[in-house]
């Protein structure tokens, strides 16, 4: 069965301060991967995803995740952040071969700090 | 085109009722996802619907179930309502069954008491 591990969960940081958020995850089958935000009192937004191809995926507002497939991990980074950048980050995985079933690990709480 | 939008926003509900909670799903997506995201939690799969079929479930008893309509908007109904039911319910749909991105509503926060 699929897992997922976020070995934080709760990371503080100082505005523009590199940060990078940790996901592992467990699979006998090649995987999807993805990095979820949620906002308080919102619904989740995609940030980037891991389909095929170049192991490093970006986002549009400046992160970034590269696939690890011997560490089997899919961490985030970003090189600078914002005090908007605050919120909860879930990193998921999900079977190619099968229905689109998402597996989450149970966040990490970003705290951006002035 | 216009996202996924769920319905209530809120709602509280006593131990025993039954709920329904509704989906209305971004335009062009078939499929529809169900997920339960309890205080601290990552969201929990429950089940999917694709093309008003059930088309995958998660670990979650006989009392949680749901509909897809013609139109691809779904609904999630739980019976015999449990404290421990209380959370924020997502629903995501997707352009088809198959592996792509998922797009999630705003969620309806379900207190039972």
């Amino acid at each position: 069965a699929q897992s997922v591990t976020q070995l934080d969960s709760q990371v503080p940081v100082f505005e523009e301060a590199p940060v990078e958020l940790r996901c592992n995850y467990s699979s006998s089958v090649s995987v999807y991967l993805f990095w979820y935000v949620q906002y308080p009192n919102q619904g989740l937004q995609l940030l980037l995803k891991y389909l095929s191809g170049s192991t490093l995926v970006e986002s549009i507002n400046g992160f970034e995740a590269e696939f690890n497939k011997s560490q089997t991990s899919f961490h985030l980074r970003k090189p600078s952040v914002h005090i908007s950048d605050t919120a909860e980050y879930f990193c998921a995985v999900s079977d190619p071969g099968g229905y689109n079933k998402l597996i989450f690990g149970a966040g990490t709480r970003l705290a951006v700090h002035p | 085109e216009t996202g996924v939008t769920q319905s209530p926003t809120h709602l509280i509900k006593t131990r025993g009722q039954q709920v329904t909670l509704r989906c209305s799903s971004q335009s062009g997506h078939n499929t529809v996802s169900w997920y339960q995201q309890a205080l601290g939690q990552g969201p929990q799969f429950i089940f999917q619907y694709y093309r008003e079929e059930e088309n995958g479930r998660g670990n979650f008893p006989p009392r949680f179930s749901g509909l897809q309509f013609p139109n691809y908007s779904s609904e999630l109904n739980v019976n015999a309502l449990e404290l421990d039911d209380s959370a924020l319910y997502l629903c995501a749909s997707s352009p088809q069954a198959a592996n792509t991105e998922a797009f999630f509503g705003q969620g309806t926060r379900l207190t039972v008491v």
